[in-house]
């Protein structure tokens, strides 16, 4: 398995509030990601970062802001939660060696009330 | 604008039998496609990937066929086992650098023992 990992594993937190969720890897890849996962829509990228203090935005990016200071950790920040992020995050790091493909963490479950 | 779409929520399939997912996509730019198999609580595995210059890839009990003509895929799994109970999803991506995938909205497949 590839070592990502994700926390805290699950969070549950208020409207308003600052949130911030951290991903880990052991692999020295240069490329990391963040997605949401919700009912009917899939996994969606929310920002990527290709490299340290390289950072771009995705498909779902609006009231997140990532960071990542050092090649194992990609920080995912949300400046003032709602209830619209409720949802499970994803991490991944890639790619696979002879091919596209992304390894994925084991997810953080967010509730906002 | 959904590029990918996989039309089918859920599929029931006995044991020992084909299970065959699909899956749709608009955006004639992605270069390689790729499956996802995802467990409850856990994040999501990658299955098998194939090039848009393909139009078949298999991986032991796992094929996926493309037609690019109908931008269409499909993962078949022959013979189904009870540990292929799971959500697919596939996923279009264009190589360049960072991987930005694409995602369906997924599949739940169920197989009857």
């Amino acid at each position: 398995d590839a070592g990502i990992t994700q926390s805290p594993r699950h969070k549950v937190t208020e409207t308003g509030t600052p949130v911030t969720l951290r991903c880990h890897q052991t692999e020295n890849h240069r490329y990391m990601y963040w997605y949401r996962q919700d009912p009917g829509h899939g996994l969606r990228l929310i920002h990527y970062s290709y490299g340290v203090k390289d950072t771009d935005k995705g498909e779902v990016s609006d009231g997140y802001s990532v960071s990542r200071s050092k090649t194992e950790d990609f920080l995912l920040t949300l400046e003032s939660a709602t209830s619209s992020q409720t949802s499970v995050y994803f991490c991944a790091i890639s790619g696979l060696a002879g091919g596209p493909g992304q390894f994925f963490g084991p997810g953080t479950r967010l509730t906002v009330l | 604008d959904q590029q990918v779409k996989q039309n089918s929520p859920s599929l029931s399939v006995q044991e020992g039998r084909i299970s065959i997912l699909n899956c749709d996509y608009t955006n004639s730019m992605f270069d390689y496609f790729l499956w996802y198999k995802k467990y409850p609580a856990e994040g999501p595995t990658f299955l098998i990937s194939i090039s848009s210059i393909k139009d078949k890839n298999e991986d032991g009990r796992f094929t996926v066929f493309l037609n690019k003509s109908a931008k269409h895929l499909s993962l078949h799994i022959v013979p189904s086992q009870p540990g292929d109970s799971a959500v697919y999803f596939c996923a279009g991506t264009k190589v360049q650098g960072a991987q930005k995938l694409v995602f369906g909205q997924g599949t739940r497949l169920t197989i009857n023992p």
